[in-house]
């Protein structure tokens, strides 16, 4: 059974730019959630979505969004890239998303 | 608002010995605790979890604690490898019954183990 998979693997954008991420879950796996990772505050929860719709969305500004197709696949999008958005963008997708959630190998965002 | 605590921030324990991470979680209504194991570069990999119902569950050389009344959890390491090398973390997630569908996870442990 294949993983979560993400892409692409690493982008280098400069700011004021604007930034697309793709994550393909796990084959039946409905919910996707992604995550921020960063050396000073570590994991943090972006959003989730189930069945195209957001069901939580995580205390970072309105710049950063997502959504989720039909298929499951989802996309997460930055808009005007700052410095501090440089992070390893993680998405993690599972049946429900209140149990076992499975995470990709990561997009590394360098914002220059 | 950090809702899970996790010790230590490093662990440097020798090959064959006992490596012990815990977390502390704030939260009563937490009702599913997965620890994730990632190297570098890599995203985080379920290593095994447990619910509130049950005190200890074992997987191999990895065991979790659980204490309800403490509000704690721990992970140990049987038998240490440096193949056991990476970063882990603890999480925890509400469950069914007022679900928020994401996990908070403590700020890791960077585990090196030495041959």
């Amino acid at each position: 059974k294949a993983g979560v998979t993400q892409t692409p693997r690493y982008l280098i954008k400069t700011r004021g730019q604007q930034v697309t991420l793709s994550c393909s879950p796990i084959s039946g796996h409905r919910s996707v959630s992604w995550y921020q990772q960063t050396p000073g505050q570590g994991l943090q929860f972006l959003f989730e979505y189930f069945s195209e719709t957001q069901r939580n969305k995580g205390n970072f500004p309105g710049r950063f969004s997502g959504r989720q197709f039909s298929n499951s696949r989802s996309e997460m999008n930055v808009s005007t890239l700052e410095l501090g958005d440089s992070a390893l963008y993680l998405c993690a997708s599972s049946f429900t998303g209140y149990n076992e959630q499975f995470f990709g190998p990561g997009t590394r965002l360098t914002v220059l | 608002q950090q809702q899970v605590k996790q010790s230590p921030q490093s662990l440097i324990v020798q090959k064959g010995g006992i490596s012990i991470i815990n977390c502390a979680y704030e939260n009563t209504a937490f009702d599913y605790f997965p620890w994730y194991q990632q190297f570098p570069g890599k995203g985080p990999a379920l290593l095994i979890a447990i619910r509130p119902d049950v005190s200890e569950k074992k997987e191999g050389r990895f065991t979790i604690s659980f204490n309800k009344s403490a509000k704690q959890f721990s992970l140990h390491i049987m038998d240490s490898q440096p193949g056991d090398s990476a970063t882990y973390f603890c999480a925890a997630n509400l469950g069914y019954e007022g679900s928020n569908y994401k996990l908070t996870f403590g700020k890791g442990t960077l585990l090196t183990v030495n041959p």
